[in-house]
């Protein structure tokens, strides 16, 4: 079956402009998340997703950065106002989720967008 | 003192070597996430294990609950090996993965 997907591949935007992300899971995969990595950087938790349940948003770097996922399944990440310093790779990955926030299910990751904030 | 700490962060070796990647952190976790990414960016799921360990072609993958570490090994290594190998562990409690900063590892041929 299709993997994860997200679009759009790259993104190219002026500082100060809002851009959004879109995460395709793997269908029947309830947990979803969002990492961010920057050049030469590793990987950086962002926000998780199980189900239908209340994200934590501890993780996401400012409150620039918010991120949604509708009826449990496609899910987007909103930067506003983006600046410099949000130029990064933003991967999304899915997983079945049957640990609730335990984190123990092989992750299937998407290919990323790679956001360019001049 | 980074929760989760990989070495060595760059180990080249020739074609045929056995290789190992270390894994130590130090928070309490339910398992331990090894990823594969490639040089044109895109990550694979490796390994997920919670104890003992876990094979999967020349891949071995080893945990020590008591002791905090997990190592990567592969066997008979070849250049298509090379890549980031990133391990990462679920925080107990918080809904939050850490990773360690990766090794690169390059096998020439």
């Amino acid at each position: 079956g299709a993997g994860v997907s997200q679009s759009p591949s790259n993104k190219v935007t002026e500082k100060g402009k809002d851009v959004e992300l879109r995460c395709d899971p793997i269908s029947g995969h309830t947990a979803l998340y969002w990492y961010r990595q920057s050049l030469g950087q590793g990987l950086e938790f962002l926000i998780y997703f199980q189900g239908n349940s209340a994200p934590d948003k501890s993780g996401l770097p400012s409150d620039r950065f918010s991120a949604e996922r509708t009826g449990g399944s496609v899910s987007t990440l909103t930067i506003q106002r983006t600046q410099q310093e949000d130029s990064a790779v933003y991967l999304c990955a899915s997983s079945l989720g049957f640990f609730l926030a335990r984190h123990t299910d092989t992750q299937y990751f998407g290919p990323g967008t790679r956001l360019t904030v001049l | 003192k980074n929760e989760v700490e990989q070495s060595p962060q760059n180990l080249t070796a020739q074609e045929g070597e056995f290789i190992t990647i270390n894994c130590s952190y130090s928070v309490g976790i339910s398992a331990l996430h090894w990823l594969q990414q490639h040089p044109g960016g895109g990550i694979v799921s490796l390994f997920m294990l919670s104890s003992g360990k876990k094979k999967h072609g020349r891949l071995i993958a080893t945990i020590n609950i008591q002791e905090k570490h997990s190592s990567l090994h592969i066997t008979a290594s070849h250049p298509r090996d090379s890549a980031v190998y990133i391990c990462a562990v679920p925080i107990q409690g918080a809904q939050k993965l850490v990773f360690g900063q990766g090794t690169r590892l390059t096998i020439n041929p």
